[in-house]
């Protein structure tokens, strides 16, 4: 079983709507969660990080934790061409392995004019 | 400014040959990561240290080895057992006991020639 799942992409929506980016994972001890975002030939960028269950907002950004369903989610709202880029959910295992972090194969999201 | 270091940015490597990826950091952190991306895929592990003089395996480790001589160093040498090595590397490094998040050098592209 895989650790981390996104769903599949990729996603495609117009400028200023919102883009919903979903992760799955798999132990139920991780503790930190993080959304990055990559751009094609660049190394992963950090936008979101979120701890406790419920809503972190950060300008158009909201991350969602739902330790219980083991999900968690980005929204993106108001989006903006310049969002268009590959989103990596990441989980922080420390149950298993200190410090090990567990990446899912992305959500690629465009958004077009 | 503090941050992760990778050299050389671009790479090529002849059949047989062995090469080191150099990745340094000023962030004081604990531990450091190794990931391969190939095109259109997630970041796997290849290797990853918690401490200088130790080092485990990721998912991905033959055909890979690394040092963590010094606690800011932890070189990549993709050998001549590694069979498809073109793909982008990328070293991260993360604070153990904060739970914060990794940071990313800027990648080294390998490609075999």
């Amino acid at each position: 079983q895989k650790e981390v799942e996104q769903n599949s992409g990729p996603l495609s929506v117009p400028e200023g709507a919102i883009a919903s980016l979903n992760c799955t994972y798999s132990d139920r001890v991780s503790q930190s969660f993080f959304w990055y975002r990559q751009y094609s030939g660049k190394s992963p960028e950090l936008i979101m990080s979120i701890y406790s269950n419920g809503d972190k907002e950060d300008g158009r950004f909201t991350a969602q934790l739902n330790k219980a369903s083991q999900y968690v989610s980005l929204l993106i709202r108001d989006s903006q061409p310049s969002d268009s880029a590959t989103y990596l959910c990441a989980v922080n295992n420390r149950g298993s392995t200190l410090g090990r972090l567990y990446f899912g194969r992305g959500t690629q999201l465009t958004v077009w004019p | 400014d503090g941050g992760i270091t990778q050299s050389p940015k671009y790479l090529f490597r002849k059949e047989g040959q062995n090469v080191t990826l150099s990745c340094e950091q000023n962030l004081n952190h604990d531990a450091m990561y190794w990931y391969r991306q190939d095109p259109g895929q997630g970041l796997r592990l290849i290797y990853y240290s918690q401490i200088v003089n130790d080092f485990q395996k990721g998912d991905i480790a033959e055909g890979y080895s690394v040092s963590r001589e010094k606690k800011e160093s932890f070189p990549l040498t993709v050998t001549s057992a590694q069979k498809n090595p073109t793909a982008f590397y990328l070293c991260a490094s993360t604070d153990l006991f904060s739970n914060t998040e990794a940071f990313f050098g800027q990648g080294t592209r390998l490609t075999v020639v």
